[in-house]
């Protein structure tokens, strides 16, 4: 099966700050990569899918890049309200979560 | 609207059965896979397996394969989720989701003695 492996696994930023998220599949996965944010005691909430597409609604400060092993989330500008855990996930092969960045207030 | 409505908390005894319900309204049941992921209280997401409603087939994560069951009834929309053998690792929050975009209310899942 597919392993993710997502870094950092917690990161400490500010208001305004630039925030990006690396995955790596352990296989080629192509595009089939999505992102979510989950607050706590909330569900999960999808903001970009085939790596690089905004879902609907999600704000534009969210954007993803990659292809194939490699992918980068990014929070351009971020806000108050970002602050949560994000996840990749690849559907290419069934589907694998990796396990999840914490950004919380520096 | 495209809503996931789940069967509400359950307690189980090791060794027990659950039997999670996931009720779609709104239009495409039958349209789409629909996945089951879990996450333990404090830790990340899980991949459990995927329903296909059109036709009942399936695909399960190998950490799952052996334990869970997946079903869907086309006549109520609905998805259901078996897992056997339960064990205490196994208490959880479990969620139905639809392509990501859509998202069940989650079923806390506690299985204890």
């Amino acid at each position: 099966d597919i392993q993710m492996t997502q870094s950092p696994s917690s990161l400490s930023a500010s208001v305004g700050d630039r925030v990006t998220i690396t995955c790596q599949a352990s296989q080629d996965v192509n595009i089939f990569v999505n992102w979510f944010q989950q607050k706590p005691g909330g569900v999960p909430k999808l903001l970009i899918f085939d790596a690089s597409n905004l879902e609907q609604g999600a704000p534009s400060r969210f954007s993803g890049s990659g292809s194939g092993t490699e992918f980068t989330f990014t929070i351009s500008n971020l806000q108050s309200e970002d602050f949560a855990t994000y996840y990749c996930q690849q559907y290419d092969r069934l589907v694998t979560f990796g396990p999840g960045t914490k950004v919380d207030f520096k | 609207e495209v809503r996931l409505v789940q069967s509400g908390a359950a307690v189980k005894k090791p060794g027990e059965s659950l039997t999670i319900s996931c009720k779609v309204s709104g239009d495409g049941f039958t349209s789409f896979w629909h996945s089951w992921v879990r996450q333990v209280p404090g830790k990340g997401l899980e991949w459990v397996g995927r329903i296909n409603p059109t036709d009942s087939s399936v695909n399960y994560s190998p950490s799952f394969q052996g334990r869970v069951t997946m079903s869907a009834d086309k006549s109520i929309s609905t998805a259901f989720l078996q897992l056997s053998s339960l064990q205490a690792s196994d208490s959880a929050m479990y969620y139905c989701a639809r392509l990501g975009r859509h998202w069940g209310q989650g079923t806390l899942v506690t299985v204890s003695s």
